[in-house]
């Protein structure tokens, strides 16, 4: 069975600190992704990122960055400088690969809270 | 703008009542996802449509949840005799075709707020 285990349930930061967001997921499958989606105040999801399993190369995205570990089956998401605009709740989700890859696993989210 | 868009955002309805709940997917998605968010929860998968067709139904929680898809377009989620526990956030998402690869992201409605009394 495939799960996400977010065990930040809630952070709060001054804005221009650093934050890492934790993501550990299990699953079975050699083939998987994973993303990060941030949902904000309004409601509505918004995609951040995906990883497939065998791309291991952490990415940086201005302030956005993700640590991507399959030795701990960690995928971890670091914002540098936080903003008031970055307070949002953050979701890690996994799904398998090929024609399997349609069923998204979520994570319980973390809701970031960065205060001015 | 040419979002997903759901209707209505708001439901409150009395138990025992059936939903109807409509989502609009992006022209030219061919696949469809519906999500529930309960309360501090994060998203429980529940159904997904590639065409009109739905491969995967296992994450219907009861035999009161069903959904369809007709015209590959417009999905339409019911729930029929509501209990309180279905009471959540009902997302729904749009992706040019199922599966995580590359261009294939979801795109998120709103949601429609169901509660029931």
């Amino acid at each position: 069975a495939q799960k996400v285990t977010q065990a930040q349930t809630e952070i709060s930061v001054v804005e221009k600190e650093d934050v890492t967001l934790d993501c550990v997921y299990e699953t079975r499958d050699t083939t998987y992704y994973l993303f990060w989606y941030k949902q904000p105040p309004s409601g509505e999801l918004v995609f951040l990122i995906r990883r497939n399993s065998f791309d291991e190369q952490n990415e940086i995205s201005g302030r956005y960055s993700w640590n991507f570990q399959k030795s701990t089956s960690s995928f971890n998401f670091t914002i540098t400088a936080s903003q008031v605009v970055d307070s949002a709740v953050y979701f890690c989700a996994l799904t398998r690969g090929g024609n399997y890859g349609q069923n998204f696993v979520f994570g319980p989210g973390t809701r970031l809270s960065v205060l001015p | 703008g040419a979002g997903v868009s759901q209707s209505p955002s708001n439901k409150v309805t009395e138990k025992g009542k059936d939903v109807e709940l409509r989502c609009d997917p992006i022209s030219g998605h061919t696949a469809l996802y519906w999500y529930r968010q309960s309360l501090g929860q994060g998203l429980e998968f529940l159904i997904y449509f590639q065409g009109n067709s739905a491969p995967d139904k296992s994450g219907l929680p009861s035999d009161r949840f069903s959904a369809e898809r007709t015209g590959g377009s417009v999905s339409t989620l019911t729930i029929q005799r509501t209990q309180q526990e279905d009471s959540a956030v009902y997302l729904c998402a749009s992706s040019r075709r199922a599966g995580p690869q590359p261009y294939n992201e979801q795109f998120f409605g709103p949601g429609t707020r169901l509660t029931v009394l």
